[in-house]
């Protein structure tokens, strides 16, 4: 099935430097989403984003739904050591009933 | 709110083998996913119901798999003549109707087929 590109696929940072990364579709989503996965758990909801080109934050967390509907960031700040995982993004479009589309994953890890 | 909760956490099996696993979503939420995920992907969707309805089935959904929710609470997924190919986490998410694009997931359950 398709799935979102995401990039970078992994990076490893030290521990208080800010972390971006992005998502991109061929296609529109009508929303966004950002999760974050620990190893043998579930995804867990972060950010949801529902209008282009809006802005929203959850803490340290950042993110932005891209003014063309085919992207999404997100911003970590100040990282510390259980900001690692597997970052996912997920868009939802009306077309498609209500599915999440899933990216591929950005794996963080950070260096205390 | 207790969260969505899945049992069991764990499956080994034998290929060809039966097998059962169950999804408990938020009490107040009338909309349960299922997704797989196998390992470095990301989740892909199966199948989703509005309380006992299933609406939707995924292409990925082969007839040996089949899911219920009789009572538009839990929901079972089952499959049948277990294939090494179905080694995966199968991962259940639920949502208010209002708000489908809020999928709250489980924490999975791990299958391995050998």
């Amino acid at each position: 099935g398709q799935q979102l590109n995401q990039s970078p696929q992994s990076m490893f940072i030290q521990e208080g430097e800010d972390v971006s990364m992005n998502c991109t579709s061929s296609s529109i989503f009508n929303t966004w989403l950002w999760y974050k996965q620990d190893p043998g758990e579930g995804p867990v909801l972060l950010i949801a984003l529902y209008k282009a080109g809006e802005l929203t934050s959850n803490g340290r967390l950042t993110a932005q739904f891209g003014i063309t509907r085919k992207d999404s960031f997100l911003n970590i700040s100040a990282s510390i050591p259980s900001d690692v995982g597997i970052y996912f993004c997920a868009g939802q479009r009306q077309s498609s009933g209500d599915k999440l589309t899933f990216g591929t994953g950005t794996r963080l890890a950070v260096r205390p | 709110d207790t969260g969505v909760s899945q049992d069991p956490r764990h499956k080994i099996t034998k290929r060809g083998q039966n097998v059962t696993f169950r999804c408990d979503p938020i009490s107040e939420h009338n909309r349960l996913y299922w997704y797989r995920q196998t390992l470095g992907q990301g989740p892909e969707f199966l199948t989703y119901f509005q309380n006992e309805a299933q609406l939707e089935k995924s292409r990925l959904l082969s007839d040996r798999f089949s899911a219920e929710r009789p009572k538009g609470s839990f929901s079972t997924l089952e499959i049948q003549r277990t294939e090494q190919g179905d080694s995966a986490m199968y991962l259940c998410a639920s949502s208010e109707s209002a708000r489908s694009y809020e999928q709250y997931f489980g924490p999975g359950t791990r299958l391995t087929v050998t």
